[in-house]
């Protein structure tokens, strides 16, 4: 089964670097994807990891070791519109579902 | 503009009285899924499609049901609304299972 787990929040100030991690147990995996979600808002696409490894783009960037159980999302030069929530999903054995963390609420201060 | 449309976006009921959320994409997308999002409990599966007239249970499909007669909609359908359905839901689709998903704008529902 997943059992995943994510801080529950984390601050931070513009300008700085911020990792958040994620652990999560799975039988089976089948990729592992990170979103964003704005207070209120749909969830948007961040990254997708399938290998070990890193996966860069722009400011943010997720991580990946699939022996560990373990990927984090690393987000650069912050901004105070990283203010939000950031989900960690693996997808599920089956290949059936996302399952999504409890996120982690991310406040970015000047 | 590719994009996944719920409709509507805030709904308050009473308990008992029928509703349907809809759901549709533009994308041709095969599978499509309901999420229910509690505060403290993320976002949980409530049934997804993987293709037309094949649909399944998520992990909390009580209380729900859902239908996919046509590639494009997935219709969320609360029977006998309870006060515990009050939550906010997102539909969401993919290009295939397991796949990278896009979703909707969200309903928040209030069932009183």
């Amino acid at each position: 089964g997943q059992n995943i787990d994510q801080p529950t929040e984390m601050t931070a100030t513009e300008g700085a670097i911020v990792q958040i991690n994620c652990t999560y147990q799975t039988s089976g995996f089948n990729g592992l994807f990170w979103y964003q979600q704005h207070a209120g808002e749909a969830p948007t696409f961040l990254s997708y990891n399938v290998l070990d490894g890193l996966e860069e783009k722009g400011r943010f960037s997720s991580f990946l070791s699939r022996s560990k159980g373990y990927s984090y999302l690393l987000l650069k030069e912050l901004q105070m519109k990283d203010s939000a929530s950031y989900l960690c999903a693996p997808v599920n054995q089956a290949g059936t579902a996302l399952i999504f963390g409890k996120g982690t609420t991310l406040s970015v201060s000047s | 503009e590719a994009q996944v449309t719920q409709n509507p976006r805030y709904l308050i009921t009473v308990t008992g009285k029928k509703l349907t959320v809809t759901c549709s994409q533009n994308m041709n997308h095969e599978y499509m899924s309901w999420y229910r999002q509690d505060p403290g409990l993320g976002l949980r599966q409530i049934y997804y499609s993987m293709n037309v007239e094949v649909t399944d249970k998520g992990d909390v499909p009580e209380g729900y049901k859902v239908s996919r007669k046509e590639k494009r909609n997935f219709p969320l359908i609360l029977e006998s609304p309870s006060p515990n359905q009050t939550s906010l839901y997102f539909c969401a689709s993919s290009l295939s299972r397991g796949e990278k998903l896009f979703f909707g704008s969200g309903t928040q529902l209030s069932v009183l």
